[in-house]
């Protein structure tokens, strides 16, 4: 497909579970970031990858979220013992570069812990 | 104070209106900026991207930037219903790793 891929679109996990959320940037763009968008809120800065490195991890709220990007293409983002106040909207985007160059986000993972 | 500022709305406009939607920001190094438009429970999709101040212009949408005043503005001329949605502000350093966004202003346009 031609844009920012994630899935799955919807995931609904209990308390203290493990989850995978992909993304599948756009073909050819070595940027990609994952946010995070609660209700009402606008999206918030979780890491940043340039190739297969993360280049800056600093939004990542705990030890408990981690992200890889082994091969510079497809991203995951693991979240592990869930908690309620993880439930969000995780959305993806990738850029063809750092620099200059526009973000396009996908639909996001929206993302229930019950 | 967060580092992009907006006015969560709600906005509610007639069909045809000119729409006014505004974002502040007080990081001086901020040099690109863009707008994106989200629909319920999609992802944000990018309508605008400019770079340090002035106007760009795309169809009905004008971008707006003022540097010395640190104020993003979009207006949307001949609003449709279609045009009914969250509008996100966002700016970010020229070598910074992150876009900075804002609230978000939730725009309703009446038939």
């Amino acid at each position: 497909g031609a844009g920012v891929s994630q899935t799955p679109s919807n995931k609904v996990t209990e308390k203290g579970k493990y989850v995978e959320l992909r993304c599948d940037p756009i073909s050819g763009h070595t940027a990609l970031y994952w946010y995070r968008q609660s209700l009402g809120q606008g999206p918030e800065f979780l890491i940043y990858f340039q190739g297969t490195g993360a280049a800056d991890d600093s939004g990542l709220p705990n030890d408990r979220f981690f992200a890889v990007r082994p091969e510079g293409s497809v991203s995951t983002l693991k979240i592990q013992r869930t908690e309620r106040g993880d439930s969000a909207v995780y959305l993806c985007a990738s850029s063809l570069g750092l620099v200059n160059t526009e973000a396009f986000f996908g639909q996001g993972t929206r993302l229930t812990v019950v | 104070q967060k580092e992009v500022e907006q006015d969560p709305g709600p906005l509610s406009v007639p069909e045809g209106a000119i729409v006014s939607l505004n974002c502040t920001y007080s990081n001086s190094a901020f040099q690109y900026f863009m707008w994106y438009r989200q629909y319920s429970r999609k992802g944000p999709e990018l309508l605008m991207y400019t770079y340090s101040s002035g106007n760009k212009e795309d169809g009905r949408f004008t971008a707006q930037v003022d540097k010395s005043s640190k104020y993003i503005s979009l207006f949307i001329r001949d609003s449709q219903p279609s045009d009914s949605a969250t509008y996100l502000c966002a700016s970010k350093e020229p070598s910074g790793n992150q876009f900075y966004f804002g609230t978000g202003t939730s725009l309703t346009v009446i038939p």
